[in-house]
């Protein structure tokens, strides 16, 4: 599977922009990086996903290197409710077709938004 | 819209009993995948499901099963719990089975095994 790694935690002022890194070197051309994040005591919740471009939707932006090997979220004014666990996902490709549904997620980036 | 809904939210059982936890999709979503999250790790693959059919597995014991409903809800059901069972039972849903299909989280089942 192809890992990343994501800082342990970070902080961020509120109405800043928070800026999330991730590495995954080992990422295969078909493979999607996804974030999720979650707060506490709650699901995971979806933000955004790329394969080689960069995306921006209402939640945040995902700028994907040329090379695919790194990635970073963007939250471009963070509040005090975005303060949560990120999870950069690398979503696995199989020759079977059994993954669609696997997620594979590490520690994440504790990311605390401070007043 | 509403979310992925699951159903209880929490739950306690004894040692050795069985358990079913259940799961209604986002409306038109026809994939669901069931995660167990221990406490202090993040969600751990157990099942997909898409148009009634297993479609993945993770790396659980037989004791867990589940199924899908012709509405495309789920259930999951595990067997002789154990005290290890003790986690936050998630259901996600998705549109497509596909790589580029996003997977929607619900708020989990809190299951305490004593």
């Amino acid at each position: 599977d192809a890992k990343t790694t994501q800082p342990t935690s970070m902080d961020c002022a509120e109405g800043r922009a928070a800026n999330l890194p991730c590495n995954h070197s080992t990422i295969s051309g078909n493979e999607y990086v996804y974030w999720y994040r979650q707060i506490h005591s709650q699901g995971p919740q979806y933000i955004i996903h790329g394969l080689k471009n960069n995306e921006t939707n209402e939640m945040a932006s995902l700028i994907i290197t040329e090379d695919r090997k790194s990635s970073t979220l963007i939250l471009p004014h963070a509040t005090l409710r975005d303060t949560a666990v990120y999870y950069c996902i690398v979503r696995v490709a199989n020759a079977g077709g059994t993954s669609y549904g696997k997620l594979t997620f590490g520690q994440g980036t504790i990311l605390t938004v401070h007043p | 819209d509403a979310g992925v809904t699951q159903s209880p939210t929490h739950l306690i059982k004894t040692r050795g009993q069985q358990v079913t936890l259940r799961c209604s999709p986002i409306s038109g979503h026809k994939s669901v995948s069931w995660y167990q999250q221990v406490l202090g790790q993040g969600p751990q693959f157990i099942f997909q499901y898409y148009e009634k059919e297993e479609r993945g597995r993770g790396n659980f014991p037989d004791r867990f099963s589940a199924r899908q409903f012709p509405n495309y809800s789920s259930e999951l059901n595990v067997n002789a719990l154990l005290l290890g069972d003790s986690a936050l039972y998630l259901c996600a849903s998705s549109l497509y089975i596909s790589y580029n299909s996003p997977l929607h989280f619900g708020n989990g089942t809190r299951l305490t095994v004593t």
